[in-house]
């Protein structure tokens, strides 16, 4: 299976201060159709995942602007531009490629 | 509007057996792909199957090939999960999530908790 290693597990933050969240693949997420097939989720406790970014750089609609995805090779990084309380909560990452679709860990972010 | 509501959960012993459902609607079931991805109390989410929009391709995450079958029913639009063989470890709450068509998840289910204990 496709292995996903996020990091960090847990990130303090500041509110009002950028974050960001790195997600290595063990195998290229490039799909034959050129898309890039790594999505991130936000996950609040009792809720079922909300997707904020697919194909590593997409914004899902309705999801704010401070939220930015970004792919370097099987390097994938999620990044939030000024932290709100609101998103004070867990992240995951999320390959597609290849059957069965594997998540990463999860990274919980922190108030520092 | 897409509604995934699984059911079939509950406390169950070791070795023993478990299916799970999930009633879809809101969208053409049968022409998407459709997957169960598992959540241990406190930890991440898991793949655990996926089967292919018209049942003839299924794939398993390695922890559960071998005892659990993933299956569906077009006509009724719901998913299936036979567990077979359950462990502590599959203690969880499972979702039925829909494929977006290009490699990722659209839309989940709340989930049905799972309880494998003596």
């Amino acid at each position: 299976d496709v292995v996903l290693t996020q990091s960090p597990l847990s990130l303090p933050v500041t509110l009002g201060q950028p974050a960001s969240i790195s997600c290595r693949s063990s195998q290229s997420l490039v799909h034959s159709d050129g898309r890039t097939y790594l999505s991130w989720f936000q996950q609040r406790p009792g809720q079922s995942p909300r997707r904020l970014i697919y194909e590593a750089s997409n914004r899902e609609s309705g999801v704010p602007d401070r939220f930015s995805g970004s792919a370097s090779g099987t390097d994938f990084t999620l990044k939030i531009s000024r932290v709100e309380a609101e998103d004070v909560t867990v992240y995951f990452c999320l390959q597609g490629k290849y059957w069965p679709y594997t998540f990463g860990q999860g990274t919980k972010l922190e108030i520092k | 509007q897409v509604h995934l509501v699984e059911s079939g959960g509950g406390v169950v012993q070791p070795g023993r057996s478990l299916r799970l459902s999930c009633t879809a609607s809101g969208f053409l079931f049968n022409t998407y792909n459709m997957h169960w991805v598992r959540q241990p109390p406190g930890k991440g989410l898991e793949g655990v199957a996926t089967i292919l929009y018209d049942g003839s391709m299924q794939g398993y995450a390695d922890s559960v090939k071998g005892r659990f079958t993933i299956s569906r029913d077009n006509s009724k639009s719901t998913l299936y999960l036979q567990m077979d063989g359950l462990r502590a470890e599959d203690t969880a709450l499972y979702y039925c999530a829909q494929d977006n068509k290009q490699g990722s998840i659209d839309h989940w289910g709340q989930g049905t908790p799972v309880t494998v204990s003596s």
